[in-house]
């Protein structure tokens, strides 16, 4: 299995209150990702890195930053959440570019109540 | 963007028949993947297969890049392959790696 580990694997949060989702990898792999899972969906792109400190956008962004300060840890920021953020969240990496393989990590699952 | 399509999205299987899922994919990836969530939300990776024919056990998959579209068969399928199988594509430059589209895939359920 990818060394990939995501914190907490569960959380409950009220409306409103700022929450971080950590993804911590041991491969040493140059890109990581942030999807999110709603229920009858497949998983849709949120952000990704291509490198320390070098992220960017991708399909549902709104409401959600990220920060990469070390290879191995990627963190997907709620500002404020909303109740439309409950959602399963999963951890990507990948080791190159040009289409290489991604592993996933084994979610998170968030309620915002 | 890559826009991703399986069929079907249910499917209903006795203990030892076949299967053939398929995906669509809108233009040309360098990426494709297919992938098994198991009843615990765990994405399992099955095949990383852009082009040409793969097999793992009771498993094979086949991509058609020119046709745009991957097929994955189960043979003499288990209870245990019940779960939700997807199927994700990507073009992926080098600067922005492995970003998939998934499909909404298919929901197989295999019954003793």
């Amino acid at each position: 299995d990818a060394g990939i580990t995501q914190s907490p694997r569960h959380k409950v949060t009220e409306t409103g209150t700022p929450v971080t989702l950590r993804c911590h990898q041991t491969e040493n792999h140059r890109y990581m990702y942030w999807y999110r899972q709603d229920p009858g969906h497949g998983l849709r792109l949120i952000h990704y890195s291509y490198g320390v400190k070098d992220t960017d956008k991708g399909e549902v962004s709104d409401g959600y930053s990220v920060s990469r300060s070390k290879t191995e840890d990627f963190l997907l920021t709620l500002e404020s959440a909303t109740s439309s953020q409950t959602s399963v969240y999963f951890c990507a990496i990948s080791e190159s570019g040009q289409g290489a393989e991604a592993f996933f990590g084994q979610g998170t699952r968030l309620t915002v109540v | 963007g890559i826009q991703v399509e399986q069929s079907p999205p249910d499917l209903i299987l006795q203990e030892g028949a076949n299967s053939t899922l398929r995906c669509n994919f809108s233009d040309s990836v360098n990426n494709l993947q297919w992938f098994h969530q198991n009843p615990w939300g765990q994405l399992i990776n099955l095949f990383y297969i852009p082009s040409g024919t793969k097999q793992n056990g009771r498993l094979s998959a086949t991509t058609v890049a020119t046709e745009r579209y991957s097929l994955l068969y189960i043979s003499s399928s288990q209870t245990t392959d019940s779960g939700v199988y997807f199927c994700a594509a990507g073009e992926s430059p080098e600067t922005s790696g492995s970003r998939l589209t998934f499909g909404e895939g298919t929901q197989l359920t295999v019954n003793p």
